[in-house]
């Protein structure tokens, strides 16, 4: 199976700040990569595909960047509606699996 | 609109069964394969298996395999999770998901607790 590591485990920031996640996968993915948020209770909401594409609706401060093992997830000024989990996920192998997952807290 | 509605989810005895179900609308469900992805209380995801659109091609994580049965009918637009052998760290809240490369529609989840 492919291990995706991701990092950092929690994240504090504070609104207007640029905040970058990364996940790095054990193996050679290319580009199959997206990127998840989930706020408590609910069920997790696309926001990125293929490593780098923004999905329809998203709003453009979030983007992605990487391919091969290493990629990075970024918020480029935080506000106070992005306080979720992130994760991240690979479908490069038949067996998916997801990134441990990424807890931002507004300072 | 793209729905996608789990249901069946309960309180089961550790070594009982459950049958989860996840009714689709909004789309042609039988051009699509569909996930099951799980999350256990305060933790992460976890994929559990995926389907392909006409049930040529079924895959399951290690941690549920010979366990668990996927499966679909197209004709309904639902989608299925039979669960046996079931333990006590099958308790999450279980998604269906549909998958085109990325999983772009979640339903909204069902908990499955096993527990004496």
């Amino acid at each position: 199976d492919i291990q995706m590591t991701q990092s950092p485990s929690s994240l504090s920031a504070s609104v207007g700040d640029r905040v970058t996640i990364t996940c790095q996968a054990s193996q050679d993915i290319s580009n199959y990569l997206n990127w998840y948020q989930q706020k408590p209770g609910k069920a997790p909401k696309l926001l990125i595909y293929d490593a780098s594409n923004l999905e329809t609706g998203v709003p453009s401060r979030f983007s992605g960047s990487g391919s091969g093992t290493d990629f990075t997830f970024t918020i480029s000024s935080l506000q106070p509606e992005d306080i979720a989990t992130y994760y991240c996920q690979q479908y490069d192998n038949l067996l998916i699996t997801f990134g441990q997952g990424t807890r931002l807290e507004i300072k | 609109e793209v729905q996608l509605v789990e249901s069946g989810g309960g309180l089961v005895k550790p070594g009982g069964s459950l049958r989860l179900s996840c009714a689709a609308s909004g789309f042609t469900f039988s051009s699509y394969s569909m996930n099951w992805v799980r999350q256990a209380p305060g933790k992460g995801l976890e994929w559990v298996s995926s389907i392909s659109s006409s049930s040529s091609y079924i895959y399951y994580a290690d941690s549920v395999k010979g366990r668990f049965t996927i499966s679909r009918d197209n004709a309904k637009n639902s989608l299925y999770l039979q669960m046996n052998s079931l333990r006590a760290e099958d308790t999450a809240v279980y998604y269906c998901a549909r998958q085109r490369g990325r999983f772009d529609y979640w339903g909204q989840g069902t908990l499955v607790t096993v527990s004496s």
